[in-house]
């Protein structure tokens, strides 16, 4: 059975940072498209970044783009997000998926709290 | 970015009735479509992509149609078990955009 296993969330201060990761198992990792998604308390989906496979092409949503960062090491089947200059808006849980343009699998999502 | 409408926010029924919810894009999705259930506290679930195709062990009381901007998700027969909240997102275009969600309530 595939796994998605997140970690790395927690409380951080306005304009700090975090680092998400995600690690697959029982996954074909490396022929994987991944995105990250995240539900805000109480709210619905929203779609923030996507990796392809190879890791040489990333896209964000435009509310992270130029503070968040996606990598991945195909070599240890782990995702990476980078969060910096984070915002009360970006409170929530952080699921990460397998990407097929749909998410056919998903993790059991990390808290990330950003408060003072 | 394509707008993902979809009706009703929230749904009460009886275990039998079938429940009908939709989603209309904002513009042409083709069939690029899933629906995903989600249960209090835990990740979505996929029970329909390319709009009408029932991914593997969901059972057969849940179905999906529709094509271009306008979709439907049934289920058939509710179940005690189906009370949860289900949204659809399109996979057409970057970014990936999804409804708003519909509470589905068992009365």
């Amino acid at each position: 059975e595939v796994q998605l296993l997140e970690s790395g969330g927690g409380l951080v201060q306005p304009g700090g940072s975090l680092t998400l990761s995600c690690e697959a198992s029982k996954l074909t990792f490396s022929t994987y498209a991944m995105s990250w998604v995240r539900q805000a308390p109480g709210k619905g989906l929203q779609w923030v970044s996507i990796i392809n496979p190879s890791g040489d092409t990333t896209y964000y949503a435009d509310s992270v783009k130029g503070r968040f960062t996606l990598s991945r090491d195909n070599s240890t089947n782990t995702l990476f997000l980078q969060m910096n200059s984070l915002r009360a808006g970006d409170t929530g849980v952080y699921y990460c998926a397998g990407d097929q343009g749909y998410f056919d699998y998903w993790g059991q999502g990390t808290l990330v709290t950003v408060s003072s | 970015d394509i707008e993902m409408t979809q009706s009703p926010s929230t749904l009460s029924a009886s275990v039998g009735d079938r429940v009908i919810i939709t989603c209309r894009a904002s513009q042409s999705i083709s069939s690029w479509l899933a629906w995903y259930q989600q249960k209090p506290g835990k990740p979505p679930k996929l029970l329909i992509y390319e709009a009408s195709s029932l991914e593997s062990g969901v059972p057969l009381r849940f179905s999906g149609s529709g094509s271009g901007t306008e979709f439907t998700f049934t289920i058939n027969s509710l179940q005690p078990e189906d009370s949860a909240n289900y949204y659809c997102q399109q996979y057409d275009t970057v970014p990936s955009t999804f409804g708003q969600g519909t509470k589905l309530q068992i009365k």
